[in-house]
């Protein structure tokens, strides 16, 4: 999962199997969540994101987690891919502004 | 929709001198543009508040005087990379704000990639 630090976590999936990416968010002010996926040169591509009034969303394929006790956001991804092969994000949004976790490099092995 | 350009994708440039990206919202006008900076294998890390027709609002520890944003237009800010220095080389990306609607909503670029020799 994502942690504050200066490597980057790696995760590595079955295609076809599920994966869950985690992250823990900093400011229990943020009112707003947001999963990115980030390919390589590119910039972030939103994937699924949910208020804090939330505990759960889902999207195709995507489900977002909120766990505002313990300030941590997971994004699970179903039956994946390998057009899913990227750097996930989680970001949160606090007084307009989003600070970004580290990601996770998602490698999906065939 | 909410499609966010820049220009160039990619550019290098000698020591001390300056660069300017484009960042251009293509189908929707945003008040509030945001440029952010990423080294390899890193986050994206906030370095300004681009906000249509006002000065930027810059964050902590990011220089003002070498990193000039304008943001003339409700499709367009600019961010101009002063007197380059190898250490200025990293992938820069904007982003948009939406300016509508009750639901927060922010677009990225496709981001710039600087070097600087």
């Amino acid at each position: 999962g994502e942690s504050v630090g200066l490597h980057l976590p790696t995760l590595s999936v079955q295609e076809g199997d599920n994966s869950i990416i985690n992250c823990a968010y900093s400011n229990s002010a943020s009112d707003y969540f947001i999963w990115y996926k980030q390919e390589s040169g590119k910039g972030p591509q939103f994937i699924i994101d949910i208020r804090s009034n939330m505990d759960k969303r889902q999207g195709q394929r995507v489900t977002v987690l909120l766990n505002k006790t313990v300030k941590h956001l997971s994004l699970q991804i179903a039956a994946t891919q390998p057009g899913d092969s990227a750097v996930y994000f989680c970001a949160e949004n606090t007084h307009e502004k989003l600070t970004f976790g580290t990601g996770t490099r998602l490698t999906i092995i065939p | 929709g909410a499609v966010v350009s820049q220009h160039p994708s990619w550019v290098i440039c000698k020591s001390g001198t300056s660069v300017k990206i484009e960042c251009r919202s293509l189908d929707f006008q945003a008040t509030t543009m945001f440029w952010y900076r990423q080294f390899p294998k890193q986050s994206l890390m906030l370095m300004a508040t681009s906000n249509e027709g006002s000065k930027a609002t810059y964050e902590q520890g990011v220089e003002k005087d070498k990193f000039l944003i304008n943001h003339a237009s409700l499709t367009l800010s600019t961010l101009t990379v002063t007197s380059a220095h190898p250490e200025d080389s990293s992938f820069y990306i904007c982003s948009a704000r939406v300016s509508s609607g009750s639901r927060y909503e922010q677009y990225f670029g496709p981001g710039t990639r600087l070097t600087v020799t």
